[in-house]
């Protein structure tokens, strides 16, 4: 069974820095794609960042490019998010998603909180 | 950016009735390679996104299947032949046809 378990999320301050994971398992980790999508309180899902699946190649969102950085651990089936100069705008759920020709299996998230 | 607009924003349904949402792309949604990476996800209370249907029509893993979802190149439609209360939530289409992927508003399917 696939399995996506996200963490490092919490309360960080405005200007300041987090590093989430997502921990993958029940599939081959280094064959597929893997993304981020946050959805901030009580709003839509919006698409944050892909990575490919030897790691060299990535996306970004304009909101975020320049301040996050996607990257993955195929020898530890492990993605990361690194966020750095948070905005109260970044505060959401992130989520991280497999994706393998169209299909997309979900974690349960992580939650970030940029407030001071 | 491909923008997707979906109708009704709500859906309140009888028990056992149908419902159907529709969702619009800006533009067609059709892949180089002959695909179209439309899909849908639904959302229930307090829980994670989760895929229902991808590439228009594929039942993914698991989901029963009073959920369809038909459509082509820029209009698609996601039904459920007999609501069940399990199926409170929302239901947001999305497409992965372009980066960045672009999801709907979402649409909120309640009991009425």
């Amino acid at each position: 069974e696939v399995q996506l378990v996200e963490s490092g999320g919490g309360l960080v301050q405005p200007g300041g820095s987090l590093r989430l994971s997502c921990a993958a398992s029940g599939f081959t980790f280094s064959r597929s794609w893997m993304h981020w999508v946050r959805q901030a309180p009580g709003k839509g899902l919006v698409w944050v960042s892909h990575i490919n699946n030897d790691g060299s190649g990535a996306t970004y969102a304009d909101s975020v490019r320049g301040r996050f950085t996607i990257s993955r651990d195929n020898a530890k089936s492990t993605l990361y998010l690194q966020m750095n100069s948070l905005r109260a705008e970044d505060t959401a759920v992130y989520y991280c998603v497999r994706d393998w020709f169209g299909e997309y299996v979900w974690g349960q998230g992580t939650t970030v909180t940029v407030s001071s | 950016d491909i923008v997707m607009t979906q109708t009704p924003l709500s859906s309140p349904v009888t028990l056992g009735q149908p419902a159907s949402i529709s969702c619009r792309s800006s533009q067609s949604l059709v892949n180089s390679d002959g695909n179209t990476y439309l899909s849908w996800l639904q959302q229930r209370p307090g829980q994670p996104p989760r895929l229902l249907i991808y590439k228009i029509s594929n039942r993914f893993s698991g989901v029963p299947d009073r959920f369809s979802g038909s459509g082509a190149g820029t209009d698609f439609t996601l039904k459920i032949s007999r609501v069940e209360a399990e199926d409170v939530g929302i239901y947001y289409c999305l497409q992965t046809t372009q980066f960045p992927w672009t999801f709907g508003q979402g649409t909120k399917v309640e009991i009425k």
